[in-house]
């Protein structure tokens, strides 16, 4: 069972690029998510959707897009890299919801230098 | 911005021991998750506890669910080396939203 995949693993950026973090999953979940781990700070969340064609802001959505044209893929794009968004990102999806558990993919560490 | 506080950050046990991990929230919340993350990986569900007052057992560990729904504790009994990891609890509210905890970092000493 492949659950959430997230490609790349690692990638180092230059401030200004842009690039996109990718992520499928193969449980039919209707919900996805998006968050960031920063060390100390806990998870914060991007930008969900809860279904194909459906996607709407988190805490954190600034500097960030995303699409949801497939129950299965939920890119999450950065344009104009900056330091700030150094950190770890990990997609999640739900079949239900956000009362019942999350499975997470394995992440991607981005630095931008 | 509902603020999940866990404590302790860090715990370092000798093998055997028993320890307890809090999450405590001013905020209410409609059920409470417990994760648990290794090194270079996403987190794992370990439990959903959903109803004030309830008690979860998986094995060795114990999961309670304050009876106000605004915090929750993680118990482990004769800790071992592999239950080392950060442990993260998520509380949910009405919005689809799950707010994560800073987390707890615990090494387990053979």
């Amino acid at each position: 069972n492949a659950g959430v995949t997230q490609t790349p693993k690692f990638r180092i950026l230059k401030i200004g690029q842009s690039m996109t973090l990718q992520c499928t999953q193969d449980m039919n979940h209707n919900y996805m998510y998006w968050y960031r781990q920063d060390p100390g700070m806990g998870l914060k969340l991007i930008y969900y959707s809860v279904g194909a064609g459906i996607t709407d802001k988190g805490e954190v959505p600034n500097g960030y897009n995303v699409s949801r044209s497939t129950t299965e893929d939920f890119p999450l794009r950065l344009e104009l890299a900056a330091p700030s968004q150094t950190s770890v990102y990990f997609c999640a999806s739900s079949f239900t919801g956000q009362g019942h558990g999350y499975t997470f993919g394995s992440g991607t560490r981005l630095t931008v230098v | 911005t509902q603020l999940l506080e866990q404590s302790p950050q860090f715990l370092s046990i000798q093998e055997g021991e028993n320890l307890t991990v809090y999450c405590n929230s001013s905020s209410v919340f409609s059920s409470l998750q417990w994760y648990r993350q290794e090194p270079g990986e996403g987190p794992v569900l370990l439990v959903t506890v959903v109803t004030g007052g309830e008690v979860k057992k998986l094995k060795r560990l114990t999961f309670q669910f304050g009876d106000a729904r605004k915090d929750s504790s993680l118990h482990i009994t004769a800790a071992q080396p592999g239950d080392t990891g950060l442990y993260l609890c998520a509380g949910a509210t009405g919005a689809n939203n799950l707010f994560f905890g800073t987390g707890t970092r615990l090494t387990v000493i053979p």
